[in-house]
């Protein structure tokens, strides 16, 4: 499984540059997989999901990656910008309980100017 | 149309004292989740609600932790006897149905002191 850190990691990059922001899951049960942008002082904002019968999904400026082989998640987010520095938490969903998520710890992303 | 809110936004109480925290999920939604995030942590899965069905309480931290949603929309989360271990954000989210994307409020930010 993950593991438990105080610190986030945290990814910076220059506006313009491409982004990918990393997830690894335990579960190979997991069946479904959601990425969330969370803002400082909001809650969780989806971004983009992915079931496990597909290995890549694109939405507008975002690509997210499965590999169940490996059990890894990736977040592409192109041409990166300052709007984009939040904190992206990857999330899981596991048979047998579909309506619950099991979320990592999160990934900061700090974009300059 | 309107989101989920919550309320208060930010309370502060004293070790030993018990507070409520309420979610007013999107009209018409039938699920609604608690969550919690501590200081740089992923989100905690705390309690599932879905319809008439009894809730999915597997999350809840303690038995000093309850949660009610009254007529299948507002739900309050009730901490009695506080810990300073309780310090945390408290997320609310709804969704249309199990199995739809989950959409969060801002989160109620509890200091236990």
């Amino acid at each position: 499984g993950e593991s438990v850190g105080l610190h986030l990691p945290t990814l910076s990059v220059q506006e313009g540059d491409n982004s990918i922001i990393n997830c690894a899951y335990s579960n190979s049960a997991s069946d479904y997989f959601i990425w969330y942008k969370q803002e400082s002082g909001k809650g969780p904002q989806f971004i983009i999901d992915i079931r496990s019968n597909m290995d890549k999904r694109q939405g507008q400026r975002v690509t997210v990656l499965l590999n169940k082989t490996v059990k890894h998640l990736s977040l592409q987010i192109a041409a990166t910008q300052p709007g984009d520095s939040a904190v992206y938490f990857c999330a899981e969903n596991r048979e047998g309980n579909r309506s619950t998520l099991t979320f990592g710890k999160g990934t900061m992303l700090l974009v300059s100017p | 149309g309107a989101g989920v809110s919550q309320s208060p936004s930010n309370k502060v109480t004293e070790k030993g004292k018990d507070v409520e925290l309420r979610c007013d999920p999107i009209s018409g939604h039938t699920a609604l989740y608690w969550y919690r995030q501590s200081l740089g942590q992923g989100l905690e899965f705390l309690i599932y609600f879905q319809g008439n069905s009894a809730p999915d309480k597997s999350g809840l931290p303690s038995d000093r932790f309850s949660a009610e949603r009254t007529g299948g929309s507002v739900s309050t989360l009730t901490i009695q006897r506080t810990q300073q271990e309780d310090s945390a954000v408290y997320l609310c989210a709804s969704s249309r149905d199990r199995d739809y994307e989950q959409y969060f409020g801002p989160g109620t930010r509890l200091t236990v002191t």
